[in-house]
């Protein structure tokens, strides 16, 4: 079954407000790591966090853990019209290597 | 910086035929990973080696089979072809091992049209 389960499925914006990501999962993690992707293109590594943090930031990106509640966010401040594309949850399965994406939230930015 | 290349990008294909598709990590990194991603979905994982030996298997069809050769490159060869396997197939790399980092970088995917 789905490892990952994102909310909002799809969220609009406009430029300046903030967006916020949440992320559920079910089982025992090593990290976790959040993905964008534009329109059907690659995959790109945005951040990072490992199952033993809580907060992360890099630039305008802000990500919580809470391995109690198996659950992250990603916060991304001060949007802007290049932010809109889709944010993927993956999490690194504990004992594994491998990914598991969540569903997805596919973000829109208005200028 | 050298990144993860995937060919060939775009691919089209009738049913029941046979489709490779190629993976060439980032340099030095010696574990592969192919994900599938269907139409309006998440990845799915597929499969994952590590020093040319499958390390992992995940919603892989036994239509599919791949393998890491001794440059660390990967091949994942899709026969009898269906509809439904029309995807972007991407493949990610890591090195794992002392000191290596987790993330997995991932090439630009192949996009594979049946028709």
């Amino acid at each position: 079954s789905q490892q990952g389960e994102e909310d909002p499925q799809a969220l609009s914006i406009q430029e300046g407000e903030n967006a916020t990501m949440n992320c559920s999962y079910k089982t025992s993690i090593n990290n976790l790591q959040w993905y964008r992707q534009n329109s059907g293109r690659g995959l790109v590594h945005l951040i990072l966090i490992r199952s033993n943090e809580r907060e992360k930031h890099s630039g305008r990106l802000r990500v919580t853990l809470d391995t109690s509640k198996k659950s992250s966010s990603l916060l991304i401040t001060a949007s802007r019209a290049a932010d809109t594309a889709s944010y993927f949850c993956a999490t690194e399965i504990r004992r594994t290597d491998k990914l598991i994406f969540g569903t997805g939230t596919r973000l829109q930015v208005f200028p | 910086a050298a990144g993860v290349i995937q060919s060939p990008r775009h691919l089209i294909k009738e049913k029941r035929e046979t489709a490779t598709l190629k993976c060439y990590p980032i340099p030095r990194h010696d574990t592969v990973y192919w994900y599938q991603q269907g139409p309006g979905q998440d990845p799915q994982f597929l499969i994952s080696f590590y020093e040319k030996m499958q390390s992992d298997k995940g919603s892989i069809p036994d239509r599919f089979s791949a393998q890491q050769f001794s440059d660390y490159h990967s091949e994942l060869n899709m026969s009898s072809l269906e509809l439904g396997d029309s995807a972007l197939y991407f493949c990610a790399s890591i090195w794992r091992g002392e000191g290596s980092g987790e993330t997995q970088y991932f090439g630009p995917g192949t996009r594979l049209l049946v028709l």
